[in-house]
């Protein structure tokens, strides 16, 4: 099994739809992430998590929102969802000394039409 | 980071050649370093990193140059194979950040 497990893979929704991604990963790590990536863009960050009761917004949170429902599971939502948010999704994961780098699972790639 | 735009900047290189994929970074105060390597419908891995006080460290294949002095980070892939063809991409880190900060990337298509 992968370490971080994203789900779905893939998704097709509508506009003003809600949609919520999920994460679980099995390394045992507290921090988690959900970054966005869009064509020609380094990955942006959404929402990042240090441990189940503590949740940050990132520099683009505006129309998301996110639950850590546990340590191992970070889930992202989207309340409506807008074609804007059409984008390669990622959630990832880190120990305490996050500097040694993020362990990313395999994204859901999300349009919106 | 690299530059941002709707577009990748594309390496392409010819399988058996060598590869140079450059990263500019944007702080100063960054002192360590990891390159990605993203393949298709897959997440980003973990290829290397080096740390602020070396300029050089290698790896499997793989050779990682850091030039402080212009904010400068290279991936040299020697013998590029075509399971290379990947996007790659630098991120840094910035303990007044916490965080990585990533770059756009660039995508590098291995020919025959």
């Amino acid at each position: 099994d992968a370490d971080v497990t994203q789900t779905p893979r893939n998704r097709i929704t509508k506009t003003g739809k809600r949609i919520m991604l999920e994460c679980s990963q099995t390394k045992g790590h507290d921090r988690m992430y959900w970054y966005r990536q869009d064509p020609g863009l380094g990955l942006r960050l959404i929402y990042y998590s240090f441990d189940v009761k503590d949740i940050n917004k990132g520099e683009i949170s505006d129309g998301y929102s996110v639950s850590r429902q546990a340590q191992a599971k970070f889930s992202l939502s989207l309340e409506s969802a807008i074609p804007n948010q059409t984008a390669l999704y990622f959630c990832a994961t880190s120990g305490q000394n996050a500097r040694y780098g993020y362990t990313f699972g395999s994204g859901t790639r999300l349009t919106i039409v | 980071g690299e530059s941002v735009g709707l577009h990748l900047p594309t390496l392409s290189v010819q399988e058996g050649d060598n590869s140079i994929i450059n990263c500019a970074y944007s702080n100063s105060a960054s002192d360590y370093f990891i390159w990605y390597k993203q393949e298709s419908g897959k997440g980003p891995q973990f290829i290397i990193d080096i740390r602020s006080n070396m300029d050089k460290r290698q790896g499997q294949r793989v050779t990682v140059l850091l030039n402080k002095t212009v904010k400068h980070l290279s991936l040299q892939i020697a013998a590029t194979q075509p399971g290379d063809s990947a996007v790659y991409f630098c991120a840094e880190w910035t303990d007044s950040w916490g965080k990585f900060q990533f770059g756009a990337g660039t995508q590098v298509v291995v020919t025959p």
